[in-house]
C-alpha cells in the first residue's frame, strides 16, 4: 500500500498569508495525486487533481505542484473562508486508495 | 446539479448488520464509478470500498473485507452498502463519491460527494 504523508499537521496562519501545505507519497505516484478541503461538519470537496489542475470553480489562489513523491498546496493569500482541513489523497495505486493524514489551517 | 444522497445510518449493535444507501442525481450514474468513504469522529479519511460502472469490478479496503458488501442499481441511480459484522471501529460518517479520472485512465478523484451517513456501532 501507499503510505500519504502530510506535514504540518496543523498551521496557524493570519488572512492574506502564504500557506504551503506537504504530502510525501512511500513510493512515486507519478502526477496522480488530489488535494481536498474539509470545513467541520461538511463533505470534503475537491480543490487539484492531477497534482497540478483546478478543480472547476476553485479559487485561483489555491494551487498544487510536484509530481514522483513530493507534492505541495499552495493558497497564495489565505482568506476567512481557508480555514479548514486539508487532505491529500493518491489515485494512482490501488487498492487501496489512501489519503494524508489531514493538515488543520487555524487562524492566527 | 450533481446530487448525492446517503440513508441508512444509525445505532447499531456490534455484530450488527446496517445497509446504507446512496440516491443520485444530475448525471448519468450508469456511466461512473462509485465509491464509499468514511471518516471516524475527530480523524482523517479512509476509503472503504469502489465500484465500476457496471458493477462488474469490486474492491475493498482490508479492513472491511469478508463483511461489507458495495452494489449498484443503475436502473435506479443508486449505490448501496451493505455492512455486516459491525464492529465499534467502524463507527464513522460514511460518504458517497463519484469518481473521476479526468482522463488519466485508471486514476479515481472524488469530485462530488453526498453529505454523509452517520454509523454508530455501540451496544
Amino acid at each position: 500500500d501507499i503510505q500519504m504523508t502530510q506535514s504540518p499537521s496543523s498551521v496557524s496562519a493570519s488572512v492574506g498569508d502564504r500557506v504551503t501545505i506537504t504530502c510525501r507519497a512511500s513510493q512515486g505516484i507519478s502526477s496522480w495525486l488530489a488535494w481536498y478541503q474539509q470545513k467541520p461538519g461538511k463533505a470534503p470537496k475537491l480543490l487539484i487533481y492531477a497534482a497540478s489542475s483546478l478543480q472547476s470553480g476553485v479559487p485561483s489562489r489555491f494551487s498544487g505542484s510536484g509530481s514522483g513523491t513530493d507534492f505541495t498546496l499552495t493558497i497564495s493569500s489565505l482568506q476567512p473562508e481557508d480555514f479548514a482541513t486539508y487532505y491529500c489523497q493518491q489515485a494512482n495505486s490501488f487498492p487501496p486508495l489512501t489519503f494524508g493524514g489531514g493538515t488543520k489551517v487555524e487562524i492566527k | 446539479e450533481v446530487q448525492l444522497v446517503e440513508s441508512g445510518g444509525g445505532l447499531v449493535q456490534p455484530g450488527g448488520s446496517l445497509r446504507l444507501s446512496c440516491a443520485a442525481s444530475g448525471f448519468t450514474f450508469s456511466s461512473y464509478e462509485m465509491n464509499w468513504v468514511r471518516q471516524a469522529p475527530g480523524k482523517g479519511l479512509e476509503w472503504v470500498s469502489y465500484i465500476s460502472s457496471s458493477g462488474s469490478t469490486i474492491y475493498y479496503a482490508d479492513s472491511v473485507k469478508g463483511r461489507f458488501t458495495i452494489s449498484r442499481d443503475n436502473a435506479k441511480n443508486s449505490l448501496y452498502l451493505q455492512m455486516n459484522s459491525l464492529r465499534a471501529e467502524d463507527t464513522a460518517v460514511y460518504y458517497c463519491a463519484r469518481a473521476n479520472d479526468y482522463g488519466e485512465s485508471g486514476s479515481v478523484y472524488f469530485d462530488y460527494w453526498g453529505q454523509g451517513t452517520l454509523v454508530t456501532v455501540s451496544s
